[in-house]
Protein backbone atom coordinates (compact mmCIF):
# COMPACT_ATOMS: atom_id res chain seq x y z
CA UNK A 1 0.00 0.00 0.00
CA UNK A 2 0.80 3.70 -0.14
CA UNK A 3 2.76 4.73 3.21
CA UNK A 4 3.13 8.47 4.25
CA UNK A 5 5.55 9.31 6.74
CA UNK A 6 5.95 12.26 8.92
CA UNK A 7 9.14 13.46 10.86
CA UNK A 8 9.38 14.03 13.65
CA UNK A 9 6.74 11.88 15.69
CA UNK A 10 6.87 14.01 18.78
CA UNK A 11 8.71 17.34 19.19
CA UNK A 12 8.37 19.46 22.51
CA UNK A 13 9.58 23.17 21.85
CA UNK A 14 9.83 26.68 23.76
CA UNK A 15 7.49 29.22 23.11
CA UNK A 16 8.25 31.77 20.37
CA UNK A 17 10.28 29.48 18.76
CA UNK A 18 9.41 27.78 14.95
CA UNK A 19 9.07 24.09 14.57
CA UNK A 20 9.22 22.14 11.17
CA UNK A 21 7.41 18.73 10.68
CA UNK A 22 8.06 16.90 7.14
CA UNK A 23 5.75 14.93 5.35
CA UNK A 24 7.03 11.85 2.88
CA UNK A 25 5.16 9.93 0.19
CA UNK A 26 7.39 6.87 0.22
CA UNK A 27 6.16 4.84 -2.31
CA UNK A 28 4.18 7.15 -4.70
CA UNK A 29 4.04 10.81 -6.26
CA UNK A 30 1.84 13.05 -4.50
CA UNK A 31 0.55 16.13 -6.40
CA UNK A 32 -1.37 16.61 -3.45
CA UNK A 33 -1.12 17.24 -0.33
CA UNK A 34 -3.12 17.98 3.39
CA UNK A 35 -2.32 19.30 6.66
CA UNK A 36 -4.49 18.82 9.78
CA UNK A 37 -4.49 19.61 13.04
CA UNK A 38 -6.22 17.06 15.85
CA UNK A 39 -7.20 18.43 19.25
CA UNK A 40 -7.41 16.05 21.65
CA UNK A 41 -10.92 13.98 21.64
CA UNK A 42 -11.62 16.38 18.56
CA UNK A 43 -12.23 15.44 15.24
CA UNK A 44 -9.59 16.10 12.60
CA UNK A 45 -9.85 19.59 11.02
CA UNK A 46 -8.17 20.35 7.51
CA UNK A 47 -5.19 23.26 7.73
CA UNK A 48 -4.54 23.66 4.06
CA UNK A 49 -4.25 21.80 1.15
CA UNK A 50 -0.66 21.88 -1.27
CA UNK A 51 -0.31 21.16 -4.31
CA UNK A 52 3.38 20.77 -5.37
CA UNK A 53 5.20 23.53 -7.36
CA UNK A 54 1.96 26.17 -6.44
CA UNK A 55 1.28 28.51 -3.24
CA UNK A 56 -0.82 26.44 -0.47
CA UNK A 57 -4.77 26.55 -0.01
CA UNK A 58 -5.39 27.51 3.73
CA UNK A 59 -9.17 27.28 5.19
CA UNK A 60 -10.93 29.81 6.98
CA UNK A 61 -9.50 30.98 9.75
CA UNK A 62 -5.71 29.35 9.37
CA UNK A 63 -2.55 32.00 9.38
CA UNK A 64 -0.50 31.52 6.54
CA UNK A 65 2.05 33.21 7.65
CA UNK A 66 1.82 31.17 11.03
CA UNK A 67 1.63 27.98 9.37
CA UNK A 68 4.12 27.77 6.65
CA UNK A 69 3.62 25.03 3.97
CA UNK A 70 5.91 24.53 1.16
CA UNK A 71 5.47 21.46 -1.11
CA UNK A 72 8.63 21.39 -3.15
CA UNK A 73 8.68 17.72 -4.86
CA UNK A 74 6.15 15.01 -5.56
CA UNK A 75 6.88 13.58 -2.05
CA UNK A 76 7.56 16.27 0.00
CA UNK A 77 6.21 18.98 2.77
CA UNK A 78 6.82 20.33 4.89
CA UNK A 79 4.75 22.07 7.64
CA UNK A 80 6.21 25.38 10.04
CA UNK A 81 4.81 26.44 13.10
CA UNK A 82 6.31 30.04 13.49
CA UNK A 83 6.89 31.84 16.76
CA UNK A 84 4.57 29.08 18.26
CA UNK A 85 2.38 29.36 21.21
CA UNK A 86 1.46 27.04 24.11
CA UNK A 87 -2.10 27.44 22.38
CA UNK A 88 -0.37 25.60 18.99
CA UNK A 89 -0.25 22.48 20.73
CA UNK A 90 -2.01 19.94 18.97
CA UNK A 91 -1.41 16.24 16.51
CA UNK A 92 -0.63 17.47 13.22
CA UNK A 93 -1.48 14.78 10.27
CA UNK A 94 -0.56 14.90 6.91
CA UNK A 95 -2.37 13.07 4.28
CA UNK A 96 -1.01 12.72 0.52
CA UNK A 97 -3.30 11.81 -2.63
CA UNK A 98 -2.02 9.37 -4.78
CA UNK A 99 -2.16 9.81 -8.19
CA UNK A 100 -3.15 6.44 -9.95
CA UNK A 101 -4.55 4.87 -7.07
CA UNK A 102 -8.21 5.95 -7.40
CA UNK A 103 -7.13 9.56 -6.05
CA UNK A 104 -7.22 8.15 -2.32
CA UNK A 105 -5.53 9.68 0.42
CA UNK A 106 -3.37 8.33 2.78
CA UNK A 107 -1.95 9.39 5.93
CA UNK A 108 1.02 9.75 7.95
CA UNK A 109 1.57 8.88 11.37
CA UNK A 110 1.03 12.49 12.70
CA UNK A 111 3.12 14.91 14.74
CA UNK A 112 2.73 15.65 18.54
CA UNK A 113 3.68 18.81 19.03
CA UNK A 114 3.66 20.60 22.31
CA UNK A 115 4.89 23.81 23.07
CA UNK A 116 5.83 25.07 26.53
CA UNK B 1 -19.35 21.63 8.87
CA UNK B 2 -19.84 17.81 8.86
CA UNK B 3 -22.29 15.77 6.50
CA UNK B 4 -22.56 12.73 8.48
CA UNK B 5 -23.95 11.44 12.20
CA UNK B 6 -22.47 8.60 13.68
CA UNK B 7 -22.85 7.18 17.25
CA UNK B 8 -20.62 8.55 19.89
CA UNK B 9 -19.70 4.92 20.98
CA UNK B 10 -20.24 1.09 20.40
CA UNK B 11 -18.91 -1.96 21.94
CA UNK B 12 -18.35 -5.49 20.06
CA UNK B 13 -17.60 -8.64 21.35
CA UNK B 14 -14.38 -9.72 20.01
CA UNK B 15 -15.05 -12.43 17.16
CA UNK B 16 -18.23 -11.22 16.54
CA UNK B 17 -19.39 -8.80 13.37
CA UNK B 18 -19.30 -4.81 14.80
CA UNK B 19 -21.91 -3.31 12.42
CA UNK B 20 -21.31 1.09 12.74
CA UNK B 21 -23.91 3.34 11.25
CA UNK B 22 -23.70 6.48 9.52
CA UNK B 23 -26.04 8.93 8.53
CA UNK B 24 -25.82 11.06 5.29
CA UNK B 25 -29.03 12.72 4.72
CA UNK B 26 -27.93 15.65 2.53
CA UNK B 27 -25.32 13.90 0.17
CA UNK B 28 -25.16 14.69 -3.04
CA UNK B 29 -25.14 12.21 -6.52
CA UNK B 30 -21.67 12.41 -7.22
CA UNK B 31 -20.62 12.51 -3.27
CA UNK B 32 -18.59 9.13 -1.83
CA UNK B 33 -18.85 7.82 1.36
CA UNK B 34 -15.65 6.93 2.83
CA UNK B 35 -14.71 5.21 5.93
CA UNK B 36 -11.61 5.37 8.27
CA UNK B 37 -10.25 4.70 11.11
CA UNK B 38 -7.79 6.06 13.78
CA UNK B 39 -5.82 4.20 16.85
CA UNK B 40 -5.08 6.08 19.73
CA UNK B 41 -2.72 9.06 18.89
CA UNK B 42 -1.84 7.30 15.11
CA UNK B 43 -2.82 8.70 11.89
CA UNK B 44 -5.64 7.71 9.94
CA UNK B 45 -6.39 4.36 8.39
CA UNK B 46 -8.16 4.06 5.26
CA UNK B 47 -10.71 0.78 5.32
CA UNK B 48 -13.15 1.16 2.43
CA UNK B 49 -15.02 3.71 0.33
CA UNK B 50 -18.33 3.55 -1.75
CA UNK B 51 -20.69 5.84 -3.99
CA UNK B 52 -24.08 3.62 -4.98
CA UNK B 53 -22.74 -0.03 -4.51
CA UNK B 54 -22.28 -2.48 -2.02
CA UNK B 55 -18.25 -2.87 -1.42
CA UNK B 56 -16.34 -5.60 0.03
CA UNK B 57 -12.64 -5.77 0.80
CA UNK B 58 -10.37 -7.89 3.19
CA UNK B 59 -10.79 -5.14 5.72
CA UNK B 60 -14.40 -4.94 5.80
CA UNK B 61 -17.51 -4.32 4.05
CA UNK B 62 -19.67 -1.43 3.01
CA UNK B 63 -23.65 -1.38 2.85
CA UNK B 64 -25.19 1.72 1.47
CA UNK B 65 -28.52 2.11 1.37
CA UNK B 66 -30.65 2.75 -1.95
CA UNK B 67 -31.49 6.24 -1.05
CA UNK B 68 -27.59 6.91 0.22
CA UNK B 69 -28.92 8.54 2.94
CA UNK B 70 -27.25 6.09 5.36
CA UNK B 71 -24.50 3.33 5.14
CA UNK B 72 -23.32 0.72 7.44
CA UNK B 73 -19.43 -0.43 8.28
CA UNK B 74 -19.02 -3.99 8.55
CA UNK B 75 -16.00 -5.95 9.78
CA UNK B 76 -17.14 -9.30 9.58
CA UNK B 77 -15.05 -10.83 12.71
CA UNK B 78 -14.12 -7.92 15.41
CA UNK B 79 -10.70 -8.40 17.14
CA UNK B 80 -9.07 -6.49 19.85
CA UNK B 81 -6.78 -4.67 16.98
CA UNK B 82 -10.04 -3.00 16.08
CA UNK B 83 -10.67 -1.10 18.56
CA UNK B 84 -10.80 2.66 17.33
CA UNK B 85 -12.36 5.66 16.15
CA UNK B 86 -14.24 4.96 12.90
CA UNK B 87 -15.05 8.11 11.18
CA UNK B 88 -17.62 7.89 8.36
CA UNK B 89 -16.98 10.97 5.39
CA UNK B 90 -18.51 12.27 2.65
CA UNK B 91 -15.85 13.18 0.27
CA UNK B 92 -17.33 17.02 -0.85
CA UNK B 93 -16.76 18.34 -4.41
CA UNK B 94 -16.34 21.88 -4.56
CA UNK B 95 -15.84 24.19 -7.38
CA UNK B 96 -12.66 23.52 -9.73
CA UNK B 97 -13.10 19.53 -8.68
CA UNK B 98 -11.42 20.53 -5.31
CA UNK B 99 -12.39 17.57 -3.19
CA UNK B 100 -12.35 17.43 0.48
CA UNK B 101 -12.80 15.13 3.30
CA UNK B 102 -15.00 16.64 5.86
CA UNK B 103 -14.42 15.00 9.25
CA UNK B 104 -17.08 14.36 12.20
CA UNK B 105 -16.22 13.05 15.35
CA UNK B 106 -16.54 9.09 14.66
CA UNK B 107 -17.86 6.24 16.49
CA UNK B 108 -15.54 5.19 18.93
CA UNK B 109 -15.88 1.49 19.17
CA UNK B 110 -14.77 -0.92 21.85
CA UNK B 111 -13.76 -4.42 21.05
CA UNK B 112 -14.33 -6.64 24.24
CA UNK B 113 -12.78 -9.52 25.45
Amino acid sequence: GAVVSQHPSRVICKSGTSVKIECRSLDFQATTMFWYRQFPKKSLMLMATSNEGSKATYEQGVEKDKFLINHASLTLSTLTVTSAHPEDSSFYICSARATGKNNEQFFGPGTRLTVL
Amino acid sequence: DAKTTQPPSMDCAEGRAANLPCNHSTISGNEYVYWYRQIHSQGPQYIIHGLKNNETNEMASLIITEDRKSSTLILPHATLRDTAVYYCIVRVVYAGNNRKLIWGLGTSLAVNP
